[in-house]
């Protein structure tokens, strides 16, 4: 069961802060936040898994509810760095990693 | 650290013909993940392999078939190609059957094929 990524494309300008929601019809057991680069591979950025803890690392942090079966990425303070398609990748327990189709960001200076 | 290596990077065939593309996983990862990526979607899954059996397997033909060998290492084939199998071919390595705990898949740079 494919996850549906909202928003599909976004523009930010540098400092702007944005959020990428991922949510999925099924109970899920984890969702995996990735981001690739044009003509680059796929770069894991965190894992979440069943329980709702937020994880994140610098500038970048993810929520995931449960409930549900929604996660939200948190990009703060954006940098130009950001660019990419982020994908979210979800499981739902003993089946394989199944990404949505990906939201294009834009950060412009 | 290597991570993970694929090969060849660029591919053309004709239509009809077979292809073999390969994958040496991460150093201390077991499972290898085939993916196939449209140009502007997600990474389709295909199959996985652990243990050197598959043990998943996405909605794709038969055409598509696979191995692992005991290095941990994979291959992906298909046989009698299509215009439509023209794709980036993603391979991911991780430790540990999916499903069980989970920690982030490593891609490769991908093999892009073009079927004419």
């Amino acid at each position: 069961q494919q996850p549906v990524q909202s928003p599909q494309a976004v523009i930010l300008r540098e400092g702007e802060d944005a959020v990428i929601n991922c949510s999925s019809s099924k109970a899920l057991y984890s969702v995996h936040w990735y981001r690739q680069k044009h003509g680059e591979a796929p770069v894991f950025l965190m894992i979440l898994l069943k329980g709702g803890e937020q994880k994140g690392h610098e500038k970048i942090s993810a929520s995931f509810n449960e409930k549900k079966q929604q996660s939200s990425l948190y990009l703060t303070a954006s940098q130009l760095s950001y660019s990419g398609t982020y994908f979210c990748g979800t499981e739902e327990g003993n089946t394989p990693l199944v990404f949505g189709k990906g939201t294009r960001l834009s950060v412009i200076a | 650290d290597a991570g993970v290596t694929q090969s060849p990077t660029h591919l053309i065939k004709t239509r009809g013909q077979q292809v073999t593309l390969r994958c040496s996983p991460k150093s201390g990862h077991d499972t290898v993940s085939w993916y196939q990526q449209a140009l502007g979607q997600g990474p389709q899954f295909i199959f996985q392999y652990y243990e050197e059996e598959e043990r998943q397997r996405g909605n794709f033909p038969d055409r598509f078939s696979g191995h692992q060998f005991p290095n941990y290492s994979s291959e992906l084939n298909v046989n009698a190609l299509l215009l439509g199998d023209s794709a980036l071919y993603l391979c991911a390595s991780s430790f540990g059957r999916t499903g069980g705990a989970s920690y982030g898949y490593t891609f490769g740079s991908g093999t892009r094929l073009t079927v004419v």
